[in-house]
């Protein structure tokens, strides 16, 4: 089973600032098979990157994917209030899908 | 307006059952792979099963395989989740998530319930 590490575990960032997460795997994950989604208190997951770099619908272009191979990142350029949030990695491979175990953004 | 219902959470003593439903409006639903995913009190997201469109591939979490049994009604628009030899462990809010093709991602998610395992 891929496993997935975020970093950092929470980041203390201000409306305005840039917020770079890491989401790290333990084996090589196909770009195709590599998501990000928002989570925000007692509310469903949402889902803002999949294959890496493309955004879903309706997801403003502030948000951004990138990496390959077993390094990925999401990108927030300039944070809004509503960004303040948990954010998750997911990847699916061999029969598996994984979430890493989420980086909490919050307002410093 | 695209949604997912899940309905079926509540309260079962260890070693017993609960079966889960979800059931879909606004999507082609025969189109798509679904998913449960479960998340315990104040932790992160589990995978738990996964069924294509077709019930022809079916995937389990190793934590709950031989104790759960996912299915999907086409006709009816609807996912289960058949959970037996419940565990304290088993306790969490449990989602349904869509799985395009397209995307390779949970696309759409439920509002989810909520299953408590406690004696």
């Amino acid at each position: 089973e891929i496993v997935l590490t975020q970093s950092p575990g929470t980041l203390s960032l201000s409306p305005g600032e840039r917020a770079t997460l890491s989401c790290r795997a333990s084996q090589s994950v196909s770009s195709s098979y590599l998501a990000w989604y928002q989570q925000k208190p007692g509310q469903a997951p949402r889902l803002l990157i999949y294959g890496a770099s493309s955004r879903a619908t309706g997801i403003p272009d502030r948000f951004s994917g990138s990496g390959s191979g077993t390094d990925f990142t999401l990108t927030i350029s300039r944070l809004e209030p509503e960004d303040f949030a948990v954010y998750y990695c997911q990847q699916y491979g061999s029969s598996s899908f994984t979430f890493g175990p989420g980086t909490k953004v919050d307002i410093k | 307006e695209v949604q997912l219902v899940e309905s079926g959470g509540g309260l079962a003593q260890p070693g017993g059952s609960l079966r889960l439903s979800c059931t879909a409006s606004g999507i082609t639903f025969t189109t798509y792979s679904m998913s449960w995913v479960r998340q315990a009190p104040g932790k992160g997201l589990e995978w738990v099963s996964y069924i294509t469109s077709g019930s022809s591939t079916i995937f389990y979490a190793d934590s709950v395989k031989g104790r759960f049994t996912i299915s999907r009604d086409n006709a009816k628009k609807s996912l289960y989740l058949q959970m037996n030899s419940l565990r304290v462990e088993d306790t969490a809010v449990y989602y349904c998530a869509s799985w395009p093709l397209s995307l390779h991602a949970f696309d759409i998610w439920g509002q989810g319930t909520m299953v408590t395992v406690s004696s």
